[in-house]
Parts: structure tokens; C-alpha cells; sequence
């Protein structure tokens, strides 16, 4: 697609239950990244994955997260769970490969709301 | 250990006034250095870039960066704000063998009429 693509724009999940977003990247883009983004914090890094090769998970904050993608295609993250804490926006960015040279494209994020 | 140190986390310029907003960065290898805008309930989009070429950096929006070795820093810079400008910036810093971007805390930046 043209741009990175999230899916829901806004959740609001009762505390204990499971969620799950959903990242679709530019087409072709070898690299795809999740980011947390609390209220009036910083990006928080959360998981990579570049093309094949074993993703980097040292971000994710606990075992109740966890993140899928098949190929170079789409994502999953998934919480589960759900404790208040939780509640941020979770941003799928992704870059036609890992160097440094490269920026990366961000989606609009997911508003996660835990009540 | 790369990081990234926004000083300031609230600005506040009047319109046609300087835009000047802070970064350092710390890295033990040469940095490639980005600059974000943030506007509400929107995603990142990419301001401009520093790749090891020259260092003054012009991006959009007549937004620009000078990236200045000895000082460890990559200040963002915008001669006359508009009101449009008001949003959030993020400076970053590829992290090197990470593969990643380190995101500062972010500066707010509000326009004054």
C-alpha cells in the first residue's frame, strides 16, 4: 500500500482481556518495528523483525506480549491480559531495509484503552 | 551505549519567532541522526535526516538541523514559526548494531498568535 496501515485506530478492552493490532507495511519494506507510546512519554521500542532472520523481542516489556509476522508481510502484536499500564499508543513503523540511512514510515498508531 | 537527550519537553515560540529545539545524543559509534513531527493523533513523519554528509540538514517545512560533532548535538532549527508548526518532535539516533531508532522524550511545541 502507500503507507503503513494499523488496524484498530482505537481499542477500549476490559482489564484481563486479550487484544490484538494489526500493522500492514509499505509493500516491499523488509523491515517492520513496533513502538509504545505512553501519555506524554517518549517511543518506547518494543519488537523487530527484518525479512527472515529472527526477530529482535528486547524490548517487549513482559510475557503477555508477543508479536507475529509471516514474510515481509503483515504484523500482529498482541497483549495479553491486559492491565491498565498497558493503555498507549502502539505504533507499527516500517523501512525498505535496516541500515542507517533510512528513515522509517510510521502508521497512525493504535489508541489502546484499558478500563 | 547510543541515547538520545531532548532538553526542553515544552516549548513555546510566538509566530514568526525562531524555532530552536534542543538535541544531544550520545553514541559510541558515528550516529545517523532523524528528526520527527508528530501532530496530534497522527503518526511520525520524517522531518529530515543527517547520513554522515553535510552537516546543516534542510527538510521540510523549512525546518532545518546542523549536526555539530564536538558538541554532540543536532538542534532543530526554523527561522519564522507558523501556527501550523505547533506539534511534537522527536529527535532519534540509529542505534548502530541495534538496527533500530532511539527516540528522545519528545519537545511539544506550541505557536503563539
Amino acid at each position: 500500500g502507500a503507507g503503513v496501515s494499523q488496524s484498530p485506530s482505537n481499542k477500549v478492552t476490559e482489564k484481563g482481556k486479550d487484544v490484538e493490532l494489526r500493522c500492514d507495511p509499505i509493500s516491499g519494506h523488509t523491515a517492520l518495528y513496533w513502538y509504545r507510546q505512553r501519555l506524554g512519554q517518549g517511543l518506547e521500542f518494543l519488537i523487530y523483525f527484518q525479512g527472515n532472520s529472527a526477530p529482535d523481542k528486547s524490548g517487549l516489556p513482559s510475557d503477555r506480549f508477543s508479536a507475529e509476522r509471516t514474510g515481509e508481510s503483515v504484523s500482529t502484536l498482541t497483549i495479553q491480559r491486559t492491565q491498565q499500564e498497558d493503555s498507549a499508543v502502539y505504533l507499527c513503523a516500517s523501512s525498505l531495509i535496516a541500515t542507517q540511512g533510512y528513515g522509517y514510515t510510521f502508521g497512525s498508531g493504535t489508541r489502546l484503552t484499558v478500563v | 551505549a547510543q541515547s538520545v537527550t531532548q532538553l526542553g519537553s515544552h516549548v513555546s515560540v510566538s509566530e514568526g519567532a525562531l524555532v530552536l529545539l534542543r538535541c544531544n545524543y550520545s553514541s559510541s559509534v558515528p550516529p545517523y541522526l532523524f528528526w520527527y513531527v508528530q501532530y496530534p493523533n497522527q503518526g511520525l513523519q520524517l522531518l529530515l535526516k543527517y547520513t554522515s554528509a553535510a552537516t546543516l540538514v534542510k527538510g521540510i517545512n523549512g525546518f532545518e538541523a546542523e549536526f555539530k560533532k564536538s558538541e554532540t548535538s543536532f538542534h532543530l532549527t526554523k527561522p519564522s514559526a507558523h501556527m501550523s508548526d505547533a506539534a511534537e518532535y522527536f529527535c532519534a539516533l540509529y542505534g548502530g548494531a541495534t538496527n533500530k531508532l532511539i527516540f528522545g522524550t519528545g519537545t511539544l511545541l506550541a505557536v503563539q498568535p
